[in-house]
C-alpha cells in the first residue's frame, strides 16, 4: 500500500526563522517518486520538486531545501529565512514506479510566516 | 509549453441542479487526467483518473460523473448536485512516464445552497 503522512497540521513561523516540514512516506516499490506542491491562498497547486527513489543527493533551491532519506523513508523540506510570501499549505505526494498512474497525497501542512 | 485550463473559476449553484466543469490541457498529447476534489481545509481527494480517450477510472462512490470525449479533454459532471458536493475542484494532468509530476489547472470553487 502507498501512504504519505504529514503529522504537522499547520505551522507557524516568525519571518526569517527557518522551517522545516515533514513527509514520511510507504511503498514497497523499489522504484517511486516523491513530489513537494505549494498551494497559496490563490488555491492553485504550484510543483516545486520531484526526487527518485534512487537518487537520495539532496537539493537546494535558493531558499528551500529538501532532505531525502530512504532509511527512514522521508523526504523532508525546509526553508531558510521564510518570508511571509511562504505562506501557503504544502503538499508531499508519491507515485509509484511500477503502476504509476495515481499520485498519493499526504494531508497537508499549514504554513503561516508572521511578519 | 503545455498547459493547462479550468473553468468556470466560480460556481454557485442550487441543491438537485446540474453540473459541468471542464478542462482543457495544450501543447500535449494524450496525457493522464485527473479530477480531484478539496474540502474546505482539508486534503486532496482524488475522484477520476483517465489515461485515454473513454478510459475513466473512478476513485470514490458519489453523484458524480467524469468523460474524456477528446484526447486533451476531461468533464466532471453531476445530475443533481448535493450540499456535500461544495468544494473547491482541481483538473490535473500528468505524461505518460512515472517520474512526470502533476500539474494543476487553477480549480473551480464550486459552492451549492
Amino acid at each position: 500500500a502507498q501512504k504519505v503522512t504529514q503529522a504537522q497540521t499547520e505551522i507557524s513561523v516568525v519571518e526569517k526563522e527557518d522551517v522545516t516540514l515533514d513527509c514520511v512516506y510507504e511503498t514497497r516499490d523499489t522504484t517511486y517518486y516523491l513530489f513537494w506542491y505549494k498551494q497559496p491562498p490563490s488555491g492553485e497547486l504550484v510543483f516545486l520538486i520531484r526526487r527518485n527513489s534512487f537518487d537520495e543527493q539532496n537539493e537546494i533551491s535558493g531558499r528551500y531545501s529538501w532532505n531525502f532519506q530512504k532509511s527512514t523513508s522521508s523526504f523532508n523540506f525546509t526553508i531558510t529565512a521564510s518570508q511571509v510570501v511562504d505562506s501557503a499549505v504544502y503538499f508531499c505526494a508519491l507515485r509509484s514506479g511500477n503502476t504509476g498512474n495515481q499520485f498519493y497525497f499526504g494531508t497537508g501542512t499549514s504554513l503561516t510566516v508572521i511578519p | 509549453s503545455q498547459t493547462i485550463h479550468q473553468w468556470p473559476a466560480t460556481l454557485v449553484q442550487p441543491v438537485g441542479s446540474p453540473l459541468s466543469l471542464e478542462c482543457t490541457v495544450e501543447g500535449t498529447s494524450n496525457p493522464n487526467l485527473y479530477w480531484y476534489r478539496q474540502a474546505a481545509g482539508r486534503g486532496l481527494q482524488l475522484l477520476f483518473y483517465s489515461v485515454g480517450i473513454g478510459q475513466i477510472s473512478s476513485e470514490v462512490p458519489q453523484n458524480l460523473s467524469a468523460s474524456r470525449p477528446q484526447d486533451r479533454q476531461f468533464i466532471l459532471s453531476s445530475k443533481k448536485l448535493l450540499l456535500s458536493d461544495s468544494g473547491f475542484y482541481l483538473c490535473a494532468w500528468s505524461v505518460l512516464g512515472y517520474n512526470s509530476p502533476l500539474h494543476f489547472g487553477n480549480g473551480t470553487r464550486l459552492t451549492v445552497t
